[in-house]
């Protein structure tokens, strides 16, 4: 069964600094793995997502991630944090299949950026 | 920019009721999917539908549960007797195609069993 962790529930940052947000995933195989966004009384939408080709993964809104096998990890960055960006982040993975396959979600991270 | 809509946004029903969640998939999207998030808890999947037959479903889709795709536009997840656990924010989400990728989500019915 596949799994994702999200170190930190709650993740608080300083307009203009680093994002960081924390994901490791558990699989017998390598997967597909994505970073979800929700915005206060909206729906889940995608940032980016990792299907198997170039291992860093630019999304929108200036995110990225770097799939890393040897750690497990697919961590989410953003260099510059913008009042914008305060939200729910959610890792989720599914198998490397056709891409019709379920996700498996993490708990969450909200983001907090302070002015 | 084409949505997944989902009425109604907040549902409040008694414990023991039916009650039936509405989702319309963007028109073109051929997968569906039911997701569920407790209050403070994972999002969960429930079930996926394709060629209106399910592809899939959890263990928490058991005989309570039941989809729908009425009319080629509404996809829909009925739970015939609602108990007190079943309060969460209930997800639909579409697929284009198999090797699309990206599930486009609806904003969520919050479900409150009293």
């Amino acid at each position: 069964a596949q799994s994702v962790t999200q170190l930190g529930s709650h993740v608080s940052v300083s307009e203009g600094a680093l994002v960081l947000l924390r994901c490791n995933y558990s699989s017998s195989v390598p997967p597909y793995l994505f970073w979800y966004v929700q915005y206060p009384n909206q729906g889940l939408q995608l940032l980016l997502k990792y299907t198997s080709a170039a291992t860093l993964v630019k999304g929108i809104n200036g995110f990225e991630a770097e799939f890393k096998k040897s750690e497990t990890s697919f961590h989410l960055t953003k260099p510059s944090a913008h009042m914008s960006d305060a939200a729910e982040y959610f890792c989720a993975v599914s198998p490397p299949n056709f891409g019709n396959e379920k996700l498996t979600f993490g708990t969450g991270t909200r983001l907090t950026i302070i002015p | 920019e084409p949505e997944v809509t989902q009425t109604p946004s907040h549902q409040v029903t008694q414990m023991g009721q039916e009650v039936i969640l509405r989702c319309v998939p963007i028109s073109n999207h051929l997968y569906f999917y039911w997701y569920r998030q407790i209050l403070g808890q994972k999002v969960e999947f429930l079930v996926s539908f394709y060629n209106n037959e399910i592809s899939e479903k959890s263990e928490i889709f058991d005989d309570q549960f039941s989809v729908e795709r009425p009319d080629g536009s509404n996809f829909t997840l009925k739970i015939r007797s609602t108990k007190l656990e079943d309060s969460a924010m209930y997800f639909c989400a579409s697929i284009e195609v198999q090797s699309s990728y990206e599930q486009y989500f609806g904003p969520g019915t919050r479900l409150t069993v009293t």
